[in-house]
């Protein structure tokens, strides 16, 4: 199975700062995920960032709001940008495994004031 | 457009009791299903998934799931519920070949009490 790590665990941040998260992968892969996980709710995927080209973003979510990189076959980074409170969230990367089983990483609780 | 339906918000049990957690899907074509566990602030964790065969399937911790194409439902059960398995409980569908996409259900709260 996939080790994953994501930093920060959790953050306070203030309305109208980014913050940037970190996902780190054990093995080399071609797919990674970013999930959203509202307060109460499910998890809902954001975008989908495959190395060497353009994330991938499904409905309701823009670059400009929540950039990603992918610089290589183990690293990804999700920026939310201009947080609001409704941004409070958590947020967890996910990659395709062996077998093709997703696995996620721990996740980041971010509380926006 | 896939969509699954976990129709138990909260759920209570005895601990030693029998569980059956409810999930029922909606898909075009033959469904990819999986059962993950959230415990709290943790990530997810993968309890099980259907593909294809059998249609009974294990997973870890001693669960196990049952695939019921007639009935679109991957139902997540535990003949023995221990205290550690409070948790929220997320059933989750995605297409095959390279649609990786994963849609969950909104989720099922399972309490144990002593």
């Amino acid at each position: 199975s996939a080790v994953i790590s994501q930093k920060p665990s959790r953050d306070i941040c203030q309305r109208g700062t980014s913050l940037t998260i970190q996902c780190q992968v054990d093995s080399q892969v071609t797919m990674m995920f970013w999930y959203r996980q509202q307060p109460g709710q499910s998890l809902t995927l954001i975008a989908t960032a495959n190395q060497g080209s353009e994330a991938t973003y499904e409905s309701g979510f823009v670059i400009d709001k929540f950039p990603i990189s992918r610089p290589n076959l183990t690293f990804s980074t999700l920026t939310v940008s201009n947080m609001s409170p409704e941004d409070s969230s958590i947020y967890l990367c996910s990659v395709v495994g062996d077998n093709e089983k997703l696995f996620f990483g721990s996740g980041t609780q971010l509380s926006v004031l | 457009a896939q969509s699954v339906t976990q129709p138990d918000i909260h759920i209570t049990v005895s601990e030693g009791a029998s569980l059956e957690l409810r999930c029922n899907y909606s898909y075009g074509a033959t469904p990819y299903l999986f059962w993950y566990v959230q415990s709290p602030g943790q990530g997810l964790q993968l309890l099980l998934k259907y593909f294809s065969g059998d249609t009974l399937v294990q997973g870890i911790k001693g669960f196990e799931a049952e695939f019921k194409r007639s009935q679109s439902s991957f139902n997540l059960r535990k003949p023995s519920v221990h205290w550690s398995d409070a948790a929220e409980y997320f059933c989750a569908v995605r297409g095959g070949g390279s649609n990786y996409k994963l849609t969950f259900g909104k989720g099922t709260l399972l309490t144990v009490n002593p």
